[in-house]
This record gives structure tokens, C-alpha cells and sequence, in this order.
């Protein structure tokens, strides 16, 4: 139990274009997601949490813009990157909470790549 | 501000032996406490957890110990094998908080034969 899946896994995109990155909870409902980037030898940064149904909040310096958010429903958050430049290449993960624990579960993560 | 701290980037353990790995946190709202284990371009995954209610939860080779006056958590595997050999991450969240959680730097663990 408690699976959270991730799509692409690895993608590669030229600068200017943007890139959608899916999150979802495979064998239960989540109400909120998280979104975290790691660069190489450095810890998870939180950059977001998800709700669904309603607005996503955001870490201070995270851009909303940049980093645009949907939950959509209870088992998929989105993450698109807007217009990537090459600073945005980074590993990009989510997370979901198991309903009526405080333990996150997190997907594999994504390799964004931007040229 | 790193409000959770592991001060040990790596740590080198033989087969068999046991693993202590530590961490450290600052804000005193933190209530719930969480180990993760991370390979290379994967996911972390959720190893075990503790309350701030109790001092210490086991489960298999895995247990944690928090220390809530010091502010300092522990993780010991025992015995140790070669497949823990991964970057283990201490978490931690407030009661309040959304359940975000803030992430210490990791400890790299190699297992020797």
C-alpha cells in the first residue's frame, strides 16, 4: 500500500519550452501533495503543497508562476514547468499523505533535464 | 536557516555491526519525527517514525530513538547489511504545520563486507 508513481521519470527539453510532470497516488486518495526538487548532493527542498480542489501554497522564493500547480482530483497533482531555462534542470519529487497519518509517501521522482 | 541538522555526511559500517546515524533539530514545535532511505534518482523511501509522545519506536532491524531535551534523534539498524547502503534522510514536521516536512542534509551509509 501507500504507492506514489511519477511520470516521466527522466525528460529532456529545450530552453523556453515548458514541461508537465504527473504525481499520483496509485492506492489511495490524497487530499494533499508535495512538491520537492533536489539538486545533486543537497538535501529535498519543499517547493509547494498541493490541495485538491483548491489553491497550491508555496515555499518563500518558489515561483507560482514558474512552477504551476493542479490537483485535480484525489489521486493526481501535476507540476509544469514554465518556460525552463537551464537553472531548472534539477530532481523534481512528490510526496502524498496517507489520510489520517502524518508519514508522506514519495514517488520516484523526475529528471529534468533543460538544454 | 537548517533547522534540521545531520551532521555526519557519511558514515562507514561493517556487515554485521550496527548503524547509528544522527540527527539534530532546532525549533522546538517539531512533534513528529520520520527516517527515510534514499537510492541514487529515486524517490526516498519511508523507513520509520516516532512521535514526540515517545523516546523511542522499533520496528525489525530499525529503531529510533528521540531525545526531545536535546533536541536529538537516532537511528540504529542492526545488524547492518550491504543493501543499506543508501542516503538517509531525517524528517521532521509540526503539529499546525500542514504536515510539511523539513529535511535534514543525509547521511551516506556504506555497508563493507
Amino acid at each position: 500500500g501507500a504507492v506514489v508513481s511519477q511520470h516521466p521519470s527522466w525528460v529532456i527539453c529545450k530552453s523556453g519550452t515548458s514541461v508537465k510532470i504527473e504525481c499520483r497516488s496509485l492506492d489511495f486518495q490524497a487530499t494533499t501533495m508535495f512538491w520537492y526538487r533536489q539538486f545533486p548532493k543537497q538535501s529535498l527542498m519543499l517547493m509547494a503543497t498541493s490541495n485538491e480542489g483548491s489553491k497550491a501554497t508555496y515555499e518563500q522564493g518558489v515561483e507560482k508562476d514558474k512552477f504551476l500547480i493542479n490537483h485535480a482530483s484525489l489521486t493526481l497533482s501535476t507540476l509544469t514547468v514554465t518556460s525552463a531555462h537551464p537553472e531548472d534542470s534539477s530532481f523534481y519529487i512528490c510526496s502524498a499523505n496517507l489520510q489520517s497519518t502524518d508519514t508522506q509517501y514519495f514517488g520516484p521522482g523526475t529528471r529534468l533535464t533543460v538544454l | 536557516d537548517q533547522q534540521v541538522k545531520q551532521n555526519s555526511p557519511s558514515l562507514s559500517v561493517q556487515e554485521g555491526r550496527i548503524s547509528i546515524l544522527n540527527c539534530d533539530y532546532t525549533n522546538s514545535m517539531f512533534d513528529y519525527f520520520l527516517w527515510y532511505k534514499k537510492y541514487p534518482a529515486e524517490g526516498p523511501t519511508f523507513l520509520i517514525s516516532i512521535s514526540s509522545i515517545k523516546d523511542k519506536n522499533e520496528d525489525g532491524r530499525f529503531t529510533v530513538f528521540l531525545n526531545k531535551s536535546a533536541k536529538h534523534l537516532s537511528l540504529h539498524i542492526v545488524p547492518s547489511q550491504p543493501g543499506d547502503s543508501a542516503v538517509y534522510f531525517c524528517a521532521a514536521s509540526a503539529q499546525g504545520g500542514g504536515n510539511k516536512l523539513t529535511f535534514g542534509t543525509g547521511t551516506q551509509l556504506k555497508v563493507e563486507l
